[in-house]
């Protein structure tokens, strides 16, 4: 299996709703990635995990979670969102830096959400 | 952080000619540069990247070049065909100091090819 999935591909919802993005890989990866994407703009960082843990934030507010509860995982646990959050919502994988080495990130399909 | 300068925004060449999508970096510690493509709607694709080092990379009409000394890098796409049409983003992989880290993207270019 060589993709990542995402689910849900659409999602709408009110500000004061609670809801998860889910990701998923069988890559055997061990980093794990989460961007936002706008309309007509490049994808923007959001998390990093590595091995299960948390190891980049970009400062992203509070009403994003994220959770990895295992390797093949990725959560984005989504709650009190704006309407500016509206985005698509894009996740990635790879192998894990070693003795310097980067590896290919492959993105999933994405999550588009709308916040109403 | 990194700064990824992409150029230009937007490109349209003539079917069967060739495309050069230039960028630059800041951080002098990076040392992946992959290229995405993208469709509208779907998700950014890799096709290409090359790492610091080395000079030049193929693969069949594309080809990608850097330059650390200039921090530079572009994209060649020759014999462009219709489907080549989407929006190209290049990004760089600043180093962290830990095990992984993310990509810092340039803001794309739209690349139109006329049939």
């Amino acid at each position: 299996d060589t993709e990542v999935t995402q689910t849900p591909k659409h999602l709408v919802m009110g500000m004061t709703n609670k809801k998860s993005l889910k990701c998923e890989q069988h890559m055997g990866h061990r980093a794990m990635y989460w961007y936002k994407q706008k309309a007509k703009k490049p994808p923007e960082l959001m998390f990093v995990y590595s091995y299960e843990k948390l190891s980049i934030n970009e400062s992203v507010p509070s009403r994003f979670s994220p959770e990895c509860p295992n390797s093949s995982l990725l959560n984005l646990h989504l709650h009190a969102l704006q309407p500016e959050d509206s985005a698509l919502y894009l996740c990635a994988s790879s192998q894990d830096r070693n003795l310097g080495m980067v590896y290919e990130q492959y993105f999933g399909p994405g999550t588009r959400l709308t916040v109403t | 952080g990194e700064n990824v300068e992409q150029h230009p925004s937007t490109l349209s060449v003539q079917e069967g000619d060739s495309a050069v999508i230039k960028c630059t970096y800041s951080d002098s510690a990076s040392n992946y540069f992959p290229w995405y493509k993208q469709e509208l709607g779907k998700r950014p694709q890799l096709i290409i990247d090359i790492r610091s080092n080395v000079g030049e990379k193929k693969d069949q009409r594309i080809a990608v070049t850097l330059n650390k000394t200039a921090k530079h890098f572009s994209l060649h796409i020759t014999e462009t065909q219709p489907e080549d049409s989407a929006v190209y983003f290049c990004a760089a992989t600043p180093f962290s100091g830990g095990g992984a880290d993310g990509l810092t993207f340039g803001k794309g270019t739209h690349l139109i090819i006329q049939p």
